[in-house]
């Protein structure tokens, strides 16, 4: 069971939005501003895609976009594409000892 | 261009032992702490240990503490894992990854992976 729990999966078609959960607790996602998000296409490495919460790296489309609200962060993909279908990972900073927790992960289906 | 390159994977048995290597390239590799992050078949995404910058601190997740060591030889630009006592619950895909925030809050930049099978 990973520490950060996220949806199995989500849908949605092209143009429209959609929105991927991230729930932590306190000693996380809740008490630090060190959540990221990472996009990873089949056999490929994870990409970064927001940090600290919702700072989006260079090079990174502005449809993606990312908040937080207590223990739960979400992550935001607006006007989806096709390519946008991929498998996302929330994570955040611990202070729990482990010092990284990532979320089981959320498949993408853009229809 | 930034880049990382595991290498040393491969097939062994329980029990076993292995040493994984990343060669870092195009960026100043002596700054910036890094990570191991591994990936079970089928499944997501795990941390398993982390290194400051100067290699002076090592951090290492529960499930490999006591059999994993992180080092790294910043003359060599390279980051290795020793992987020792190997289980079946070991085989993943290990990638290395570079932690611009120096407290391992996030990866910016991970290499392509390695492949570790423990199996008899």
């Amino acid at each position: 069971q990973s520490a950060l729990t996220q949806p199995a999966s989500v849908s949605g078609s092209p143009g429209q939005s959609i929105t991927i959960s991230c729930t932590g607790t306190s000693s996380d996602v809740g008490g630090y501003n060190y959540v990221s998000w990472y996009q990873q296409h089949p056999g490929k490495a994870p990409k970064l895609m927001i940090y600290d919460v919702s700072k989006r790296p260079s090079g990174v489309s502005n449809r993606f976009s990312g908040s937080k609200s207590g223990n739960t962060a979400s992550l935001t993909i607006s006007g989806l594409q096709a390519e946008d279908e991929a498998d996302y990972y929330c994570s955040s900073y611990t202070d729990s000892g482990t010092l990284v927790v990532f979320g089981g992960g959320t498949k993408l289906t853009v229809l | 261009e930034v880049q990382l390159l595991e290498s040393g994977g491969g097939l062994v048995q329980p029990g076993g032992s292995l040493r994984l290597s990343c060669a870092a390239s195009g960026f100043t590799f002596t700054s910036y702490a890094m990570s191991w992050v591994r990936q079970a078949p089928g499944k997501g995404l795990a941390w398993v240990s982390a290194i400051s910058a100067s290699g002076g601190s090592t951090y290492y997740a529960d499930s490999v503490k006591g059999r994993f060591t992180i080092s790294r030889d910043n003359s060599k630009n390279t980051l290795y894992l020793q992987m020792n006592s190997l289980r079946a619950e070991d085989t993943a895909v290990y990638y290395c990854a570079k932690d611009p925030s120096g407290i391992t809050a996030h990866f910016d930049v991970w290499g392509q992976g390695t492949t570790v099978t423990v199996s008899s």
